[in-house]
């Protein structure tokens, strides 16, 4: 079992849909996650960290889920601009492995 | 001036050449890292600095030599690489090593190609 594993898309869906994506991990003691975003030929940026409590921040929502060790990323109201790869980091042992990321396309 | 800066954006080099990559950083972090990315993998750790000490070598070939003369800037320096080694090669820095504290902030990143 890979580290840390992303579906690679593309999900493509139309402006104003609800989107969501998900990111496994292998590592029961990981105690850190985040979300970056990706636009092409760029770096990544951090989005928002994941705390167990859930986190929102405007129409992005992160979530993690312990038990089934996984972490979320719902985009509501979906904009053209959130067309992006967006990567999940988790800590492994005091070292952040990334996933490889989910192509999100949003079309008019 | 930006968080992180990254010279060069683009290196072409022969297998023979040496060249280096700078890393400058101003959020007075005291982390800084060497990524690889390459297409359709994910981000690959290469190098971690702490307060200037190497605490992490991912078991990276010895082509690739790290620099790190103090907390703001980091370099990699290329050597006899192998065009398997083209990649966008990212530079990051966070206010510490680990847990929470490792939100990483990168620069926009030197995209290799290896002729």
């Amino acid at each position: 079992r890979k580290e840390v594993e992303q579906d690679p898309g593309p999900f493509n869906v139309p402006e104003g849909a609800t989107v969501a994506f998900n990111c496994t991990y292998s590592n029961s003691a990981s105690q850190s996650f985040f979300w970056y975003r990706q636009d092409c030929r760029k770096e990544p940026k951090l989005l928002m960290s994941v705390y167990s409590s859930g986190n929102e921040d405007g129409r992005f929502t992160a979530q993690l889920n312990r038990a089934s060790q996984y972490i979320s990323l719902l985009i509501r109201d979906s904009k053209l601009s959130d067309s992006a790869t967006y990567l999940c980091a988790v800590d492994n042992t005091d070292k952040l492995i990334f996933g490889t990321g989910t192509r999100l396309q949003v079309f008019p | 001036e930006t968080g992180v800066t990254q010279t060069p954006r683009h290196l072409v080099m022969g297998m023979t050449n040496k060249k280096s990559l700078k890393c400058e950083q101003h959020l007075g972090h005291n982390a800084m890292y060497w990524y690889k990315q390459s297409a359709k993998k994910p981000l690959e750790l290469m190098f971690v600095y702490s307060l200037e000490e190497r605490v992490e070598n991912n078991s990276v070939p010895s082509r690739f030599s790290p620099e790190c003369p103090n907390s703001s800037h980091l370099f990699l320096h290329l050597h006899t690489l192998q065009p398997e080694d083209s990649a966008l090669y990212l530079c990051a820095s966070s206010q510490d090593r680990g847990g929470a504290s490792e939100k990483l902030f990168f620069g926009s990143g030197t995209q290799l190609s290896v002729l």
